[in-house]
Formats: C-alpha cells, sequence, structure tokens
C-alpha cells in the first residue's frame, strides 16, 4: 500500500541535543511538508518541499532544519536552537487530487 | 494573509445528536476549502473538500457547503456516532491547482460523542 511512514513514533530528547525525525513516502509527491501540533493551536508550518534539493521555510522554520536529497524523504532535524519542542510532528505530502495525505506522527519530548 | 477560523471546542453531544461545527475563512483569492479528522495519537485524514463556491462536499454522513458569500464552509451531520469522536480540523488552500500547494489550518474542534 502506498503512504507515508513516520519513524519513530515516540522520542526523547535531552536539553541541547539534536534530534532527526523521519518521514519517508512512496505515493511518487513531489510535495513534502512538515508541521508541528501543539494542544489549542492547531498545525503550524514548519517547511516545505516543492521539488528534490529545494525547500522553503514556513511560519515556525526557527530551530529546525530539512533536507530533501530523494523524493521519498524529507528529514526534520529538531536543533538544540529550538527552545520549545515537545510536540507531536506531522508529515504530510500532497498529489494531485487535492489533497493532503498525512503521516501518523512522531511525538517528540523533552526531558 | 490567509487565515481559517472555526468553532472553539470542545464540543459533546449524545449519539444520534445533529452536529454543526462553524469554519469561516479569509483568502485573497479563491480558495479550495478542506476538512480533515484526527482520531486520537494519529495523523489527520482528508474528510471532505470543496473547490468553488457553492460546490458541497460529502463523505460518510458529513457535508459542507462552500459559501462565498459569507465565507464559510460549515461542517454539518444530522446523527453522530461515538466513532466520531476526533479533532476536525478546518483548512483551505489558496493554489487553484497542481500538486504543490499550502495548507492554512484552522485551530481544531475536539467532538465528543457520548452513548
Amino acid at each position: 500500500d502506498g503512504g507515508i511512514t513516520q519513524s519513530p513514533k515516540y522520542l526523547f530528547r535531552k536539553e541541547g541535543q539534536n534530534v532527526t525525525l523521519s518521514c519517508e513516502q512512496n505515493l511518487n509527491h513531489d510535495a513534502m511538508y512538515w508541521y508541528r501540533q501543539d494542544p489549542g493551536q492547531g498545525l503550524r508550518l514548519i517547511y516545505y518541499s516543492q521539488i528534490v534539493n529545494d525547500f522553503q521555510k514556513g511560519d515556525i522554520a526557527e530551530g529546525y532544519s530539512v533536507s530533501r536529497e530523494k523524493k521519498e524523504s524529507f528529514p526534520l532535524t529538531v536543533t538544540s536552537a529550538q527552545k520549545n519542542p515537545t510536540a507531536f510532528y506531522l508529515c504530510a505530502t500532497s498529489g494531485q487530487n487535492y489533497g493532503y495525505t498525512f503521516g501518523s506522527g512522531t511525538r517528540l519530548t523533552v526531558v | 494573509g490567509d487565515s481559517v477560523t472555526q468553532m472553539e471546542g470542545p464540543v459533546t453531544l449524545s449519539e444520534e445528536a445533529f452536529l454543526t461545527i462553524n469554519c469561516t475563512y479569509t483568502a485573497t483569492g479563491y480558495p479550495s476549502l478542506f476538512w480533515y479528522v484526527q482520531y486520537p495519537g494519529e495523523g489527520l485524514q482528508l474528510l471532505l473538500k470543496a473547490t468553488k463556491a457553492d460546490d458541497k462536499g460529502s463523505n460518510k454522513g458529513f457535508e459542507a457547503t462552500y459559501r462565498k458569500e459569507t465565507t464559510s464552509f460549515h461542517l454539518e451531520k444530522g446523527s453522530v456516532q461515538v466513532s466520531d469522536s476526533a479533532v476536525y480540523f478546518c483548512a483551505l488552500s489558496e493554489n487553484s491547482g497542481g500538486s504543490n500547494y499550502k495548507l492554512t489550518f484552522g485551530k481544531g474542534t475536539l467532538l465528543t460523542v457520548n452513548p
């Protein structure tokens, strides 16, 4: 089945540590996105990529970095510069049917 | 910029009750409109969509009509079930086509349906 795989499902980060969240898709979609979800705040766009080797900042990119070396993969690194990283992170792709497809998410907690 | 305002939750209903979740939007052009649903611990799933004024999106008993004159896209269901308990997000996209576009989301409305 085609879909999006996010891993790990749960991730714990120590203060000052960088962590990388994985997002892999086999839908052959060009565009990929990272959103952050906090209670009562909805979804906020971190980064997005419309094509391999190109990506743009979203609304809350500070403290995050991404790469897009392959069409199938769009990893997100949460750096130590992100002061409040505890959140639920969602990866998505978009295709021709006007809809996003979402992964099942990674819950990141600072310990 | 674009924005989506949806009804503050939480909303608690009894099974078989009528559901309305209000959603209004602000956009510079002619956006496409969406409702997404998120079940606990999962990602979002597309529930329904409408791409132009007066279109009605429908799925699983849920409906929403794209009202350009009131800039609204209210979600309705005639008879909710316990399994409908979830968070519902209204969203819009300014792009008119193609596969690359950004969605702007509302803050979500938590619906709880009691038996």
